[in-house]
């Protein structure tokens, strides 16, 4: 298994500004995954943070609303920019590791 | 892209065993079976995963059908702190990473 911490836990922000989220693993992992998960939905993958190379997006979240990082094999962050209410959501990072995927707790992001 | 097929919501008294079933019907034969819960958005739980054999660990047994088209989660003395949404996953491990989360089935334990 593995132990995800994800800063911040929770915050409330302006339309307009950006928030980076932090995410770190107890473990050197190969794959990084950021979800989000919009108030009474199920999660959705935004993207694979691909260490050493460009962030894989899936259909809908393109690089310029939410630039991903990943510096090295422990830790990658999520940037919303130029957010509004419609970012409101839970983000949630996991890693996988040997053949099973683990969540960390979540950022809950309220955008007004 | 969900592959699964799971009831909207069950409920459950507390110390009996709650069996919460999967369709995936339209199952490879190199996808796994993987279950997650969410409890009140907290980040998802990994639960159990399995091929084709039955599977068992310290949180829950897995029970898969011979034909591999469902499956059976069991908690088997469920408690009020198993309330959470459970998910029924099928994939083949770590290709791409993603996993396809549906909706899931609201379970509720009652005292």
């Amino acid at each position: 298994s593995a132990v995800i911490s994800q800063k911040p836990s929770r915050d409330i922000c302006q339309r307009g500004t950006s928030l980076t989220i932090q995410c770190q693993v107890d473990s050197q992992v190969t794959m990084m995954f950021w979800y989000r998960q919009q108030p009474g939905q199920s999660l959705t993958l935004i993207a694979t943070a691909n260490q050493g190379s460009e962030a894989t997006y899936e259909s809908g979240f393109v690089i310029d609303k939410f630039p991903i990082s990943r510096p090295n094999l422990t830790f990658s962050t999520l940037t919303v920019s130029n957010m509004s209410p419609e970012d409101s959501s839970i983000y949630l990072c996991s890693v996988e590791t040997g053949d099973t995927q683990y969540f960390g707790p979540g950022t809950r992001l309220t955008v007004l | 892209d969900a592959k699964t097929t799971q009831p909207t919501s069950m409920d459950c008294a507390e110390g009996r065993a709650a069996n919460l079933p999967c369709n995936h019907s339209t199952i490879s034969g190199n996808e796994y079976v993987y279950w997650y819960r969410q409890i009140h958005s907290q980040g998802p739980q990994y639960i159990i995963h399995g091929l084709k054999n039955n599977e068992t660990n310290e949180m829950a047994s897995l029970i898969i059908t011979e034909d591999r088209k469902s499956s059976t989660l069991i908690l088997p003395h469920a408690t009020l702190r198993d309330t959470a949404v459970y998910y029924c996953i099928v994939r083949v491990p770590t290709t791409l990473g993603r996993l396809y989360f549906g909706r899931g089935t609201q379970l509720t334990v009652w005292p």
